[in-house]
């Protein structure tokens, strides 16, 4: 079975400082894709990433960041120098190496940035 | 290019009535999915096309709901004999895909479904 853990529900930081999203993960099997999607007020999800099972180096896109690890089974997520516009939802996910298949949320941690 | 689009974007129905939700997926993507997002919930996959066929409804929860994809591009999620549980946001969202290669889900914005 595929399940997707993030055990922080709700993270309050104040503008600028760093804040790491955690993401654990489980699944048997050995292709599988890892993503990151917000979704603010609006409620539109956006992508952030797309990660591979093959591919642990570590990424790094602006204020994002993110650390794969298979050991432990996590993908977490960083945003450096946080900013009110970066408040949301964010979703880890977890899919199947096939062409077309389901995407397994979890169920969420709700970032607010406070000014 | 236009994303993938949902109407209405809210909806508000009583109790046993039948509502249709649709979606237009992003121009010449093949695959089309639709997810239901319960109020503080992550995304629950319903069913997936691979063009007109459903390739795999296992997430729908009852023979209420039922979706189609006559010609391969717009889809219609239908619910019959709504109930009050069936309140959520319901997503839509589409993907091209290659031979061997993934790519990302791009969905819309939703409409909002409440029972009364």
């Amino acid at each position: 079975a595929q399940k997707v853990t993030q055990a922080q529900t709700e993270i309050s930081v104040v503008e600028k400082e760093d804040v790491t999203l955690d993401c654990v993960y489980e699944t048997r099997d050995t292709t599988y894709y890892l993503f990151w999607y917000k979704q603010p007020p609006s409620g539109e999800l956006v992508f952030l990433i797309r990660r591979n099972s093959f591919d642990e180096q570590n990424e790094i896109s602006g204020r994002y960041s993110w650390n794969f690890q298979k050991s432990t089974s996590s993908f977490n997520f960083t945003i450096t120098a946080s900013q009110v516009v970066d408040s949301a939802v964010y979703f880890c996910a977890l899919r199947r190496g096939t062409s077309y298949d389901k995407v397994i949320f979890g169920p969420g941690t709700s970032l607010s940035v406070i000014p | 290019g236009a994303g993938v689009s949902q109407t209405p974007s809210n909806k508000v129905t009583e109790k046993g009535k039948y509502v249709e939700l649709r979606c237009d997926p992003i121009s010449g993507h093949t695959a089309l999915y639709w997810y239901r997002q319960s109020l503080g919930q992550g995304p629950e996959f319903l069913i997936y096309f691979q063009g007109t066929g459903a390739a795999d409804d296992s997430g729908l929860p009852n023979d209420r709901f039922f979706a189609v994809r006559p010609e391969g591009s717009v889809s219609t999620l239908k619910i019959q004999r709504t109930e009050r549980g069936d309140s959520a946001v319901y997503l839509c969202a589409s993907s091209q895909q290659g031979w061997l290669e993934i790519s990302e889900q791009y969905f819309g914005p939703g409409t909002r479904l409440t029972v009364t």
